[in-house]
């Protein structure tokens, strides 16, 4: 089946400092990904769309200028967290749309990434 | 508020109990599916429920679609100490997004 992929699995950075987070389809093209956040026996909350070739689409409530999204290419999205603060602290989680119509939507995630700001 | 609200939020029940878990919206969704997190992992697809009233099995687990698409339900029999883990309710919103209820903890005790 379809795999995603995220990278690093855990992250420990220091308060101020920059992080990225890769997301990538590994057997299949996605034009769309998302980026979830979830917070500790919380639900994943939708942070933002990400499209190919252009702008991330951001939730309400989300810092565009701090949560930096870059979708270059059809298997390759990444999410960079600027001058990470504590709060920051949690799992990140991305998923794939696959770009062929199928019947029902196709989506998969990937692994997570967990990040410690410290 | 979460467009999907999932009851109960926490669940701790024995070993071969039945249980269910709810999923209900004001919103109509063109689909909805279900998950299974564990700890550290990202979820897992179960099911997916397309047609109003469809019901879909999967071994222990039932899932319902209500007929106006607007909620959902998972039943387990007999739960076992491996059901245990975060169970989430989501439905497709236009631009495909899918966006996720609050969650339902289950925990089974050997």
């Amino acid at each position: 089946g379809a795999v995603v992929s995220q990278h690093p699995s855990r992250v420990i950075c220091k308060s101020g400092t920059s992080v990225k987070i890769e997301c990538r389809s590994l057997d299949f093209q996605a034009t769309t990904m998302f980026w979830y956040r979830q917070f500790p026996k919380q639900s994943l909350m939708l942070m933002a769309t990400s499209n190919e070739g252009s702008k991330a689409t951001y939730e309400q409530g989300v810092e565009k200028d701090k949560f930096l999204i870059n979708h270059a290419s059809l298997t390759l999205s990444t999410l960079t967290v600027t001058s990470a603060h504590p709060e920051d602290s949690s799992f990140y989680i991305c998923s794939a749309r696959t770009s062929t119509v199928h019947s029902g939507n196709t989506i998969y995630f990937g692994e997570g990434s967990w990040l410690t700001v410290v | 508020t979460q467009l999907l609200e999932q009851s109960p939020q926490f669940l701790s029940i024995q070993e071969g109990e039945n249980l269910t878990v709810y999923c209900n919206s004001s919103s109509v969704f063109s689909s909805l599916q279900w998950y299974r997190q564990e700890p550290g992992e990202g979820p897992v697809l179960l099911v997916t429920v397309v047609t109003g009233g469809e019901v879909k099995k999967l071994k222990r687990l039932t899932f319902q679609f209500g007929d106006a698409r607007k909620d959902s339900s998972l039943h387990i029999t007999a739960a076992q100490p491996g059901d245990t883990g975060l169970y989430l309710c989501a439905g497709f919103r236009a631009g495909n997004m899918l966006t996720f209820g609050g969650g339902t903890r289950l925990m089974v005790k050997p």
